[in-house]
């Protein structure tokens, strides 16, 4: 059983369109970030949000963490062939410096 | 400034042969980690070090995995013998301060396949 759901596994869309992408769980979390995983690279971190309810923006880009620190979604408005990529959401398990990953879902924007 | 470096990017060998995986962090953090990322099993923490010393290795998935930290600058992981079932891509992150989990530098990836 993943610690971290994330849906849709897949996503192909045209360039322009608007998405969301969820990232859910059973337990509850003192923060959640999210990656994004070009082709040939390692993750590179986009935000951490930390308290429920929290929004943030990175241009196109909008996190939301959930009221209750269970899940969080990422919506991307206008999406453009460079979003392709693979977006993972990680939490930190309390007690330990470790990161968990979710599985990731893997965007195609088509231009 | 330099990002965590990985040698080699690609790694090809035969089942039963010795790898061993090349990580530089970046100079003044204080914590690695070893990644490994499948399309099974997404990416997975293997172990890792504060100040060069091996912290969790829960991760490291059975004997044939090794990994050192001889000094500040520079890790290995060693798989010996590696089998088919190794073949993924395995990635470095650095991180500096206790806080540093949150804020991981991730090297771009040795993808390894064994035949």
């Amino acid at each position: 059983t993943q610690l971290l759901e994330q849906s849709p596994q897949f996503l192909s869309i045209q360039e322009g369109e608007n998405l969301t992408v969820y990232c859910n769980s059973s337990s509850v979390f003192s923060s959640l970030q999210w990656y994004r995983q070009e082709p040939g690279e390692g993750p590179v971190l986009l935000v951490t949000v930390v308290t429920g309810g929290e929004v943030k923006k990175l241009k196109r880009l909008t996190f939301q963490f959930g009221d209750a620190r269970k899940d969080s979604s990422l919506h991307i408005t206008a999406a453009q062939p460079g979003d392709t990529g693979l977006y993972l959401c990680a939490v930190i398990i309390q007690g330990a410096q470790k990161l968990v990953f979710g599985q990731g879902t893997r965007l195609t924007i088509n231009p | 400034d330099a990002g965590v470096i990985q040698s080699p990017r690609h790694e090809v060998t035969e089942m039963g042969q010795e790898v061993t995986l090349r990580c530089k962090p970046i100079s003044g953090h204080d914590y690695l980690f070893w990644y490994r990322q499948t399309m099974m099993r997404g990416l997975e923490l293997l172990i890792y070090f504060n100040n060069n010393v091996p912290i969790d290795d829960s991760g490291m998935p059975e004997d044939r995995f090794s990994a050192k930290m001889p000094n500040a600058s520079f890790s290995t992981l060693k798989i010996q013998p590696s089998e088919p079932r190794d073949s993924a891509v395995y990635f470095c992150a650095s991180s500096f301060g206790l806080a540093g989990a949150y804020e991981q530098y991730f090297g771009p990836g040795t993808r390894l396949t064994v035949t």
